[in-house]
């Protein structure tokens, strides 16, 4: 059964700092992994999607790495500002759920940058 | 605005009652899903449809029943309400790949804070 664990389950940092959220994850036969981003009281948004036969995958300030045969991606903030504070999720498409859509979160990390 | 909206955003009620969340996408998508979020902010698949075809029922109690009068539309019915079922509840939509493979991020709406006394 997959299981996806988040660590830490909560950070809080300067603004400015550069910071590294953890995912890991049972079973490595995934199709693939993504980082969503949910603000207090609203729905997730999308980061970024890293297909099982990628490495990583950047979107401006952001890179998420993905290590499928470890079971373990980062998500990686740079120079983090006040406006990053938000709860991030990380969920696996498996590979054995034939070819649904399901994912499989965990339970976010909840991240406070203070100015 | 393109989106996935649902309706209402705020939900309480009685133990008893029956109670309807509903879903509208108008991003093009063939694919939409039911999530539930707890207390603890675990977010958990309860339902998925394609083109209006049940694919996805993680035991869920069957007096929740989803619905699909189209591709654009999912909407979630609860029968005798429960306190257990407060939560908050997400719809998400997605577009499917070639051959049924599922390879595309998934776009949530704002979600339906659901509240039972």
């Amino acid at each position: 059964k997959q299981e996806v664990t988040q660590i830490p389950a909560a950070l809080s940092v300067p603004e400015g700092e550069n910071l590294v959220l953890n995912c890991s994850f049972t079973d490595s036969a995934i199709y693939n992994l993504q980082w969503f981003r949910q603000d207090p009281g609203k729905g997730l948004t999308s980061l970024l999607l890293i297909q099982s036969s990628q490495r990583e995958q950047t979107s401006g300030r952001l890179n998420a790495s993905l290590d499928k045969s470890s079971g373990r991606s980062t998500l990686y903030i740079a120079a983090s500002q006040p406006g990053d504070s938000a709860t991030y999720l990380c969920a696996v498409r498996p590979a054995g759920s034939g070819n649904t859509g399901k994912l499989i979160f965990g339970q976010g990390t909840t991240l406070q940058v203070k100015p | 605005d393109t989106a996935v909206s649902q309706t209402p955003k705020y939900l309480v009620t009685q133990m008893g009652n029956d109670k309807s969340i509903k879903c509208e996408q108008n991003l093009g998508h063939d694919t939409m899903y039911w999530y539930k979020q707890d207390s603890k902010k675990f977010l958990k698949i309860m339902f998925s449809y394609n083109n209006k075809e049940l694919i996805i029922n993680e035991t869920v109690p069957n007096r929740f029943s989803p619905k699909s009068p189209d591709k654009a539309h999912l909407n979630l019915h609860i029968n005798s309400l429960e306190l257990g079922d407060s939560a908050v509840y997400f719809c998400a939509s997605s577009l499917t790949g070639t051959g049924r493979r599922f390879t595309d991020t998934q776009y949530f709406g704002p979600g339906t804070r659901l509240t039972v006394l």
